[in-house]
């Protein structure tokens, strides 16, 4: 069965904070992603990595980084937490390829409130 | 850049009624994937089409992928209160990150 997990469901901060969200999967994928979630405005892009220490920008980069020192484990930090980053954050994983076997899975999503 | 756009945003309907959702893409799809998504959790994979005309099955849930490959449908027969949640559309670029659609919200009422 696959799985990606995230650290946590909920998380509430403080604004000006580090934050920090850690993704773990276990199928051995090489592409890991991480999107926020808002109404009205879908799944957006933050960044994503097809390989261990590789990173990407997505759509909307600004104000978050991200790490991935290990291929089962992608990382991506608000490096001082801002209200307007209260929002679904989900992590997916994928194999290398474009075949029909290369589904796109996701993690449960852990919303973040900012204060 | 390939967009998707889904409709309807969202639909409320009746249990035991049928329903379709689609998504429309701005450039041929190299392949399409659906999602559900129930409320405050993560996307659910449901099925991948990838072949023009392709249509495909799970329980009451069916995807059709057109001939021209840029526009999927999924249909929903007899609808149950457990349908109800996010449907998402996912298009693979030929760059790693899936386009997705904006989503369509439905709504089971009984």
């Amino acid at each position: 069965d696959v799985k990606v997990t995230q650290s946590s469901r909920y998380l509430v901060k403080r604004t000006g904070e580090k934050v920090f969200l850690e993704c773990v999967q276990d199928m051995d994928h090489e592409n890991m992603f991480w999107y926020r979630q808002d109404p009205g405005l879908g799944l957006r892009l933050i960044y994503f990595s097809y390989d261990v220490k590789m990173k990407e920008k997505g759509d909307i980069p600004e104000g978050y980084s991200v790490s991935r020192e290990k291929k089962e484990r992608f990382s991506l930090i608000l490096e001082s937490a801002s209200t307007n980053q209260t929002s679904m954050y989900l992590c997916a994983s994928r194999p290398w390829g474009q075949g029909p076997h290369q589904t796109q899975y996701f993690g449960p999503g852990t919303r973040l409130l900012v204060l | 850049s390939q967009e998707l756009e889904q409709s309807p945003q969202s639909l409320i309907v009746q249990e035991g009624k049928n329903l379709t959702i689609n998504c429309t893409s701005s450039k041929t799809l190299y392949g399409l994937y659906w999602y559900k998504q129930k409320y405050g959790e993560g996307l659910i994979f449901l099925m991948m089409l990838q072949k023009g005309g392709e249509e495909k099955s799970h329980e009451k849930i069916t995807a059709k992928l057109d001939e021209k490959k840029q526009q999927s449908s999924l249909h929903i027969t007899a609808s149950q209160p457990s349908h109800a949640g996010i449907y998402l559309c996912g298009a693979v670029p030929n760059a790693p990150p899936l386009v997705f659609g904006k989503g369509t919200r439905l709504s089971v009422i009984a």
